[in-house]
């Protein structure tokens, strides 16, 4: 069975800081892996998607996460946080391999301080 | 153009009534989710449709829980004799071809709360 884990339920940064969101999962083969962002009261939307292609993946706003099969992980990251980014960030997986179970994290939520 | 719509966006109901929550997905999508988000966790998997088939219905959580979505677009979530810990944020996503690998459109959400 799959599972994702995000380690930290909050993270705080300042605005121009390298902002770094955990994500591990676990799955038996490489799944598909998504990054997304709920800004307060909006609805989630996609930041990017790993889909067996490059293992960096860049998306919008400037974040980009890398796929690193070995430590099963699927970090996001953004070099300079802007005060805009302050939401919530769920990472989510998905089966490569038949099934369509999505399955997310319990969620981050980043604050960005003046 | 337009996103993904639920209704109600809010819903009161005393334990014991049948509810119905309404997903109107982003027309010619393929794919639709249903999701329940309880405060302070992440959307957990309900069901899933390709078309007017329930592909997976793994995470109903018991069968008071019924979804359809009989002509391939607008999707009804049904809970029946709903309970307090039913109370959840329940989402719907809609994605343009079958199978998980594609971007989901969320829906704003129907607030649940059962008293």
């Amino acid at each position: 069975a799959q599972s994702v884990t995000q380690l930290g339920s909050h993270v705080s940064v300042s605005e121009g800081a390298l902002v770094l969101l955990r994500c591990n999962y676990s799955s038996s083969v490489p799944p598909y892996l998504f990054w997304y962002v709920q800004y307060p009261n909006q609805g989630l939307q996609l930041l990017l998607k790993y889909t067996s292609a490059a293992t960096l993946v860049k998306g919008i706003n400037g974040f980009e996460a890398e796929f690193k099969k070995s430590e099963t992980s699927f970090h996001l990251t953004k070099p300079s946080a802007h005060m805009s980014d302050a939401a919530e960030y769920f990472c989510a997986v998905s089966p490569s391999t038949g099934g369509f179970k999505t399955i997310f994290g319990a969620g981050t939520r980043l604050f960005v301080k003046a | 153009g337009a996103g993904v719509s639920q209704s109600p966006r809010y819903k009161v109901a005393k334990r014991g009534q049948d509810v119905a929550l309404r997903c109107d997905p982003i027309s010619g999508h393929v794919s639709l989710f249903w999701y329940q988000q309880a405060l302070g966790q992440g959307p957990e998997f309900l069901t899933y449709f390709q078309n007017e088939a329930q592909l997976d219905k793994s995470g109903l959580p018991s069968d008071r829980f019924f979804a359809e979505r009989p002509e391939g677009s607008v999707s009804t979530l049904k809970i029946q004799r709903t309970q307090k810990e039913d109370s959840a944020v329940y989402l719907c996503a809609s994605s343009p071809a079958g199978g998980p690998v594609n971007e989901q459109f969320f829906g704003p959400g129907t607030r649940l709360t059962v008293l």
